[in-house]
């Protein structure tokens, strides 16, 4: 099956400085990635569509300024976590579809505590 | 966007029994994915339905969408450890809108 890889795989930063989460498809070109967080315990929410070359779009109640999405290239999308406080502190996980069906590959996952 | 409620939101089982978590939405859905997350992990595809009625299955596990496409349901039959995690639906083609998911644990 493809593959999606994320960097890092955890990271501990200060509040108030910027954390860049990186997202590839290895295996694939993916023209949109999906961004997701997940708190201990819960669900998956959506937090945006990362679009190749363009804009990328955010869910309701996400601050586009502060979650900063580029995507550069069609294997790479980077989540930045500008600002970063302990309330951000969370399970950051990427999808991605080959666009030969229709299940999403997801990232590993990227844990961050901001302390 | 399409939301849906799984129920239930734990379940604990003695290895050998059987599971199921059920998807439920208040409008009809055009398909509906099914993951399932380790712990520690990350969501892995399932399934997807999209024909009202339909049943899937793949070994001990069983798939169904409802006729009227508005729930779905996943069941496990003689649980074994390896089951062990969380079941997500989720309506949607490539953007997904994840249920509140059902943690199974068991006993061995």
């Amino acid at each position: 099956g493809a593959v999606v890889s994320q960097h890092p795989s955890r990271v501990i930063c200060k509040s108030g400085t910027s954390v860049k989460i990186e997202c590839r498809s290895l295996d694939f070109q993916a023209t949109t990635m999906f961004w997701y967080r997940q708190f201990p315990k819960q669900s998956l929410m959506l937090m945006a569509t990362s679009n190749e070359g363009s804009k990328a779009t955010y869910e309701q109640g996400v601050e586009k300024d502060k979650f900063l999405i580029n995507h550069a290239s069609l294997t790479l999308s980077t989540l930045t976590v500008t600002s970063a406080h302990p309330e951000d502190s969370s399970f950051y996980i990427c999808s991605a579809n080959p666009g030969q069906g229709y299940e999403q590959y997801f990232g590993p996952g990227t844990r961050l505590t901001v302390t | 966007g399409q939301q849906v409620m799984q129920i239930p939101q734990y379940q604990h089982v003695q290895e050998g029994e059987d599971f199921t978590t059920y998807c439920n939405s208040s409008t009809t859905l055009s398909n509906i994915q099914w993951y399932k997350q380790r712990p520690g992990g990350h969501p892995v595809f399932l399934i997807q339905l999209v024909k009202s009625g339909e049943v899937k299955k793949q070994k001990r596990l069983t798939f169904q969408f409802g006729e009227a496409k508005k729930n779905s349901s996943l069941h496990i039959t003689a649980t074994q450890t390896t089951d062990v995690g969380t079941y997500f639906c989720a309506p949607g083609a490539q953007k997904l809108v994840f249920g509140q998911g059902t943690r199974l644990t068991i006993n061995p």
